[in-house]
């Protein structure tokens, strides 16, 4: 099944202590993203990356860190969370080319105490 | 960064009844428009994509887009309570491979 797949779902952790969220897509994919949803904010980007070896800030990338050593991951890490990192995390994905549909992960909610 | 506007950001109605909400985004080097469908506790799903003035149908849900004047309207014919959800519209650039979403539209259907 074509999927995006994030881990953890759910995440409570305190502020400092780094952790990493874990995406991959079994699709091919080129292009990935991660955002994060907050009430009344809507979604917005943290990084994209538009393939392997590159990557580049979305909207709101303080705080955030991703890699992209091969094409099918794309984790997010938070070297020293804080509390205002608490959110709804979104994973994904799509092919190249602006026409392209973009496809979700489940989400990850993070809470940092 | 372009700036994509959803009205209105909520609304009820009741089942049978029509709907339509707006999203207008920046005209300027503009290539395509997608709606996604966003259920509680669900992930945001495609469901209509367009690149020109083109109406375009999914069921009872049709898209129409004025790249000119920068809008899209998402008609609802005789909604039904699985249509409620939050409708987010995200828009592309020319040459970008980044959508800029809007805040949503949360649609309540009545039975």
């Amino acid at each position: 099944e074509a999927q995006v797949t994030q881990n953890p779902r759910y995440l409570i952790t305190v502020t400092g202590k780094k952790l990493t969220v874990t995406c991959s897509q079994n699709m091919n994919h080129e292009y990935m993203s991660w955002y994060r949803q907050d009430p009344g904010l809507g979604l917005r980007q943290i990084y994209y990356s538009m393939n392997v070896e590159v990557t580049d800030k979305g909207d709101v990338p303080e705080g955030y860190k991703v890699s992209r050593k091969e094409k099918r991951n794309f984790p997010l890490i938070l070297e020293s969370p804080s509390p205002n990192q608490t959110s709804l995390y979104f994973c994904a994905s799509r092919l190249a080319g602006g026409y392209n549909e973009q496809f979700f992960g489940p989400g990850t909610r993070l809470t940092v105490l | 960064i372009l700036n994509v506007e959803q009205s209105p950001q909520s609304l009820h109605v009741q089942e049978g009844d029509s709907t339509n909400f707006t999203c207008s985004f920046p005209s300027s080097n503009f290539y395509a428009l997608h709606w996604y469908r966003w259920e509680t506790a669900k992930s945001p799903e495609a469901f209509v994509m367009t690149l020109n003035g083109d109406e375009k149908k999914k069921g009872r849900i049709s898209a129409t887009l004025n790249t000119k004047e920068g809008y899209s309207y998402l008609y609802i014919k005789g909604s039904q309570p699985e249509d409620s959800a939050t409708y987010l519209c995200a828009s592309s650039g020319a040459g970008s491979y980044q959508l800029t979403f809007g805040k949503g539209t949360k649609l309540s259907v009545i039975p």
